[in-house]
């Protein structure tokens, strides 16, 4: 079936460095992708959205990349702090309207 | 931004009994909500989508007799669990999207921790 998964489970930096979490989507009809934070315990935490027909977004201190060719979605994290340390997702939607399909996280732990 | 609340924040219930958890959105009508399950360590799974006054359409997988899921209005969606059994253990987060909210973004709750004993 269609999915969006992530390339690595976990990825231990330490504070100050760059992040870069990876996913892969499946569904060359998705047209609205979304990087979520999740602290354990919580609901998802939007960090940063990007439309199909952008390639590139820049929030403070986060961007996210979106490659069509290869179907690849990436999310970096300048200058990485603790506060950061979560388990993040990406997610996918097809249509307006219709659910976001989660991807199966990367669990991000910095250290000082 | 919109705000989502569930309630209870968490539940611990006794195996056959059924539980009642709620969904609002806060500060905007939402003309779909969603729920989704999340066992530990694992993603968000969607169980089923909600629109206003119309019965849910569940994911694959999903009993609907199991999860009866009622939107009566554009602030408040309840998922019931009946007869709930020890692996019905998990956390339980809701979404909503619409109205002022816009279509495409969702809004997440934060989640009900369900314990069957």
């Amino acid at each position: 079936g269609e999915s969006v998964g992530l390339h690595l489970p976990t990825l231990s930096v330490q504070e100050g460095d760059n992040s870069i979490i990876n996913c892969a989507y499946s569904n060359s009809a998705s047209d609205y992708f979304i990087w979520y934070k999740q602290e354990s315990g919580k609901g998802p935490q939007f960090i940063i959205d990007i439309r199909s027909n952008m390639d590139k977004r820049q929030g403070q201190r986060v961007t996210v990349l979106l490659n069509k060719t290869v179907k690849h979605l990436s999310l970096q994290i300048a200058a990485t702090q603790p506060g950061d340390s979560a388990v993040y997702f990406c997610a996918e939607k097809k249509q307006a309207g219709t659910a976001l399909i989660f991807g199966k996280g990367t669990t991000l732990s910095v250290s000082s | 931004g919109a705000v989502v609340s569930q309630h209870p924040s968490w539940v611990i219930c006794k195996s056959g009994t059924s539980v009642k958890i709620e969904c609002r959105s806060l500060d905007f009508q939402a003309t779909t909500m969603f729920w989704y399950r999340q066992f530990p360590k694992q993603s968000l799974m969607l169980m089923a989508t909600s629109n206003e006054g119309s019965k849910a359409t569940y994911e694959q997988g999903v009993e609907k007799d199991k999860f009866l899921i009622n939107h009566a209005s554009l602030t408040l969606s309840t998922l019931t669990v009946t007869s709930a059994h020890p692996e019905d253990s998990s956390f339980y987060i809701c979404s909503a999207s619409g109205g002022l909210a816009g279509n495409n973004e969702q809004f997440f709750g934060p989640g009900t921790r369900l314990t069957v004993l």
